[in-house]
């Protein structure tokens, strides 16, 4: 099986552009979709990005999401911050037998 | 719009089995379009998958739980069950259940999320 690695944490200012990496560490980030999940405090997960780069309505388009077959990993990008994107985020695949991987989760401080 | 609740003990002694049902409202769960997971987070920690079932009672498990985890459906009472046997302090955790597309492959939507904490 393969892991998703994530930094622990990322802070950026309110209306700046923070990107969020996750590194696929076996076989090729363009296998399977990538998901992006936002937690914030006490939360269940919602979806900011589905399918690599598809956004739930509802999601602003400040939220996009990428894939990078040469680093093999996905970014969560997040621009004009706001206080209310603070939340932890995750990344999401599976593996060739359909079984959920999950990312370590990313702490998005906006200060 | 569909809802997801679970339900189930807070408190599990160490070595019993865990035991939790979803409740799914506002949608069938028999949808061919959609699996039914389970997704745990011990607290302060990230998301582990660890299964899901088919309305036909198909089942995917995470290999590392496989041994010690069963997911089954009830499709009369719209609902879904976790048990998980031979626990210890290390299955503590917030418990969520999730509907899974299957051709999109993502996760929506959660329920609130139950905690379970095992302790003696």
């Amino acid at each position: 099986n393969f892991m998703l690695t994530q930094p622990h944490s990322v802070s950026e200012s309110p209306g700046k552009t923070v990107t969020i990496s996750c590194t696929r560490s076996s076989g090729s980030i363009a296998s399977n979709y990538v998901q992006w999940y936002q937690q914030r405090p006490g939360g269940s997960p919602t979806t900011v990005i589905y399918e690599d780069n598809l956004r739930p309505s509802g999601v602003p388009d400040r939220f996009s999401g990428s894939i990078d077959s040469s680093s093999n990993s996905a970014s969560l990008t997040v621009s004009g911050l706001k206080t209310e994107d603070e939340a932890d985020y995750y990344c999401q695949s599976y593996d060739s037998r359909n079984h959920g991987v999950f990312g370590g989760g990313t702490k998005l401080t906006v200060l | 719009q569909v809802q997801l609740q679970e339900s189930g003990p807070g408190l599990v002694k160490p070595s019993q089995t865990l035991s939790l049902t979803c409740t799914v409202s506002g949608g069938s769960i028999t949808s061919s379009d959609y699996y039914w997971s389970w997704i745990r987070q011990p607290p302060g920690k990230g998301l582990e998958w660890i299964g899901y079932i088919y309305y036909s009672g198909s089942t995917y498990y995470n290999p590392s739980l496989k041994s010690r985890v069963t997911i089954s459906v009830d499709t009369s009472k719209n609902q879904f069950s976790l048990k998980l046997s031979s626990v210890t302090a290390a299955d503590t955790a917030v418990y969520y259940c999730a509907r899974e597309e299957i051709t999109i492959k993502r996760f929506d939507p959660w329920g609130q999320g139950t905690l379970v904490t095992v302790s003696s």
